[in-house]
């Protein structure tokens, strides 16, 4: 079974300007979450989606959204980008229910200039 | 807020030795706990996962204990491989989707 897969895997963007992230979920998981680390924070949660619905948002401003399709694959937008905003965004899938664990993709590595 | 943390940034382990990677949650409603190897240029993978209702779960070469007495959590690693070199996190489940993370720990395997 094919893992999470997440595009792109290197993004460089300048201040100001906004980027899309995507993720494909594991055959058959519903959920997906997003993560943002950096070495200062550590992994942060920044918001869940479920059957198209987002049913859990973490504490980061609203210039970081996102969304879900219909076949689970997910996209998560951040507008106005800051520098401290360079980081490897996280994408996990899992079936859904609380006691599920997440599957981790590689990531995609944001460096904002 | 609540927080899992990790006693040891840094553990160094000769090769063929075993290795116990410890951690301390303090939300004493937890009920599921994680544990995850992310290696460099990685993204976290599962290792191994464990619920309030047990004391130990064992994987392969890999053993978790939880002691929901003193919120105490350990991966115990049989026999370490240099592949066993990462940095090591355990996560505690909240609400949907949302683990929160302690601060990892590097393992090193010297041979």
């Amino acid at each position: 079974k094919a893992g999470v897969t997440q595009t792109p895997r290197y993004l460089i963007k300048t201040r100001g300007q906004q980027v899309t992230l995507s993720c494909s979920p594991i055959s058959g998981h519903r959920s997906v979450s997003w993560y943002q680390q950096t070495p200062g924070q550590g992994l942060q949660f920044l918001f869940e989606y479920f059957s198209e619905t987002q049913r859990n948002k973490g504490n980061f401003p609203g210039r970081f959204s996102g969304r879900q399709f219909s076949n689970s694959r997910s996209e998560m937008n951040v507008s106005t980008l800051e520098l401290g905003d360079s980081a490897l965004y996280l994408c996990a899938s899992s079936l859904g229910d609380q006691n599920s664990p997440l599957h981790f993709g590689n990531g995609t590595r944001l460096t904002v200039t | 807020g609540e927080s899992v943390g990790l006693h040891l940034p840094t553990l160094s382990v000769q090769e063929g030795d075993n290795s116990i990677i410890n951690c301390a949650y303090s939300n004493s409603a937890s009920d599921y706990f994680i544990w995850y190897k992310q290696e460099s240029g990685k993204g976290p993978q599962f290792i191994i996962d464990i619920r309030s209702n047990m004391d130990k779960r064992q994987g392969q070469r890999v053993t978790v204990l939880l002691n929901k007495t003193v919120k105490h959590l350990s991966l115990q690693i049989a026999a370490t491989q240099p592949g066993d070199s990462a940095v090591y996190f355990c996560a505690e489940s909240g609400s949907w989707g949302k683990l929160q993370f302690g601060a990892g720990t590097q393992v090193v395997v010297t041979p």
